[in-house]
């Protein structure tokens, strides 16, 4: 099944604990993003790659690092977290032919105390 | 810059009546034009699409012209069934090669029995 994956679904942590949230797509997909999305302020990208060893800042980069070491995988690093942070996480991929039909992961809702 | 416009929510309705969601769009370019849909607890999915002015994009019954004229793209369906409460964002990408997505805010719509 074509998919995209995260993990974990759910996570609370403390200020300041680094975290690694995953993001594995099975499509052999060469873009994928990340996404927050907040009330009233609908998705916003923090960042994006193109393929392998390839990444870009989105519209809301501070406070994350992502790296693209494997074309399935996109992980997201919040090396810091505080609690402005506190959001729900979406990855997407899709091919770069059709950058706007992404495939979204489940989301992953982050709670910073 | 990229922008995107939609009707503010939430949008309540009884089964079988007739949605429209209005989506105005500011965008240098071409853009191509999107509609996501967020079921509850789940990622988005690509609802339906259209690329360029006066196509129609369809899919489950939900219908949306892409209106250079009036820089509009509003989502309809003649008869909603309560499976179709979920929240409705539009969404452009603009530009030959670009893969950003911008998002409106969405539209929660709930549909009753």
């Amino acid at each position: 099944e074509a998919q995209v994956t995260q993990n974990p679904r759910y996570l609370i942590t403390v200020t300041g604990k680094k975290l690694t949230v995953t993001c594995s797509q099975n499509m052999n997909h060469e873009y994928m993003s990340w996404y927050r999305q907040d009330p009233g302020l609908g998705l916003r990208q923090i960042y994006y790659s193109m393929n392998v060893e390839v990444t870009d800042k989105g519209d809301v980069p501070e406070g994350y690092k992502v790296s693209r070491k494997e074309k399935r995988n996109f992980p997201l690093i919040l090396e810091s977290p505080s609690p402005n942070q506190t959001s729900l996480y979406f990855c997407a991929s899709s091919l770069l032919l059709t950058g706007g039909e992404q495939y979204f992961g489940p989301g992953t809702r982050l709670t910073v105390t | 810059g990229n922008s995107v416009t939609q009707m503010e929510g939430p949008v309540t309705l009884s089964e079988e009546a007739f949605l429209t969601i209005n989506c105005t769009y500011t965008a240098t370019g071409y853009p191509s034009l999107f509609w996501y849909v967020q079921y509850p607890g789940e990622g988005l999915q690509l609802l339906l699409k259209a690329t360029k002015a006066d196509d129609k994009g369809s899919n489950k019954g939900f219908e949306a012209t892409y209106r250079k004229e009036t820089t509009s793209f509003h989502l309809e369906k003649g008869s909603v069934q309560v499976s179709d409460s979920a929240v409705y964002f539009c969404a452009l990408v603009s530009g030959a090669g670009s893969y950003q997505l911008t998002f409106g805010k969405g539209t929660k719509l709930s549909v009753i029995p």
